[in-house]
C-alpha cells in the first residue's frame, strides 16, 4: 500500500465549470475525510465518511460541493459552477478506527480562473 | 468550538540549531497530532501525543493535557526541516473532525 493517493494533483478549471477529485484511501481504514486548504492557513474540515455513510458536512461545504465513497472504498468529491473562492489544496485523509494517526494524500491544487 | 492556537507564526534557525514549537488548545483533547507540510504541500504525520512525551530521531513531543498545551521540539536542525509546522486537535465530541492550528513556518538556513 502506497499511502492516500488523491487525483489529480492540479487542476484548472474557468469560472462555473464543475470539477472532481478522487481519493484513494489506505486500504485497511476505514475512515476518510476530505478538508481544504487555502494560503497561509491550516487545513479546515469539509466532510466525513466512516465506510459508505457520510457522518458529518462541515457549513463550509455548500450546496454546490457534493462528496460520495461507494461501497466505502475511494472517495470523490464534486464543485459544480467553480467560483474563484473555491480556489484552494483540497485534501484527503484517512484513518482507522479510533482517529488514531491519520495520513493524509498530497492533495489536489485547484485553481480557478 | 475548540480554538487551536500555535506560537511562533514564523522562525528562522540556523542549521544546527534547537528550537520549540508550542500549541495551546481551549478545552480538553483526546485526540493531538503534530504535522510537518513539505514545501510540497505533503501532510506528513509526526506524532500522535495527547499526553506525556514520545520520541522520534532528533524530534519530540509533550502534551500536557490538564494545562492544555503541547510542546515540539527539534533538535540540531537539518534544511530538510523547513517548512510549516502544524498541530491538530480531535474535540471531545469524537466527530472524526481535526482542529488545525494556523502552524509555525520553520525555515533553516544552511
Amino acid at each position: 500500500d502506497t499511502g492516500v493517493s488523491q487525483n489529480p494533483r492540479h487542476k484548472i478549471t474557468k469560472r462555473g465549470q464543475n470539477v472532481t477529485f478522487r481519493c484513494d484511501p489506505i486500504s485497511e481504514h476505514n475512515r476518510l475525510y476530505w478538508y481544504r486548504q487555502t494560503l497561509g492557513q491550516g487545513p479546515e474540515f469539509l466532510t466525513y465518511f466512516q465506510n459508505e455513510a457520510q457522518l458529518e458536512k462541515s457549513r463550509l461545504l455548500s450546496d454546490r460541493f457534493s462528496a460520495e465513497r461507494p461501497k466505502g472504498s475511494f472517495s470523490t468529491l464534486e464543485i459544480q459552477r467553480t467560483e474563484q473562492g473555491d480556489s484552494a489544496m483540497y485534501l484527503c485523509a484517512s484513518s482507522s478506527q479510533g482517529y488514531y494517526g491519520y495520513t493524509f494524500g498530497s492533495g489536489t491544487r485547484l485553481t480557478v480562473v | 468550538g475548540i480554538q487551536v492556537e500555535q506560537s511562533p507564526p514564523d522562525l528562522i534557525l540556523q542549521e544546527g540549531a534547537n528550537s520549540t514549537l508550542r500549541c495551546n488548545f481551549s478545552d480538553s483533547v483526546n485526540n493531538l497530532q503534530w504535522f510537518h507540510q513539505n514545501p510540497w504541500g505533503q501532510l506528513i504525520n509526526l506524532f500522535y501525543i495527547p499526553s506525556g512525551t514520545k520520541q522520534n530521531g532528533r524530534l519530540s513531543a509533550t502534551t500536557v493535557a490538564t494545562e492544555r498545551y503541547s510542546l515540539l521540539y527539534i533538535s540540531s536542525s537539518q534544511t530538510t526541516d523547513s517548512g510549516v509546522y502544524f498541530c491538530a486537535v480531535l474535540g471531545s465530541s469524537n466527530t472524526g473532525k481535526l482542529i488545525f492550528g494556523q502552524g509555525t513556518t520553520l525555515q533553516v538556513k544552511p
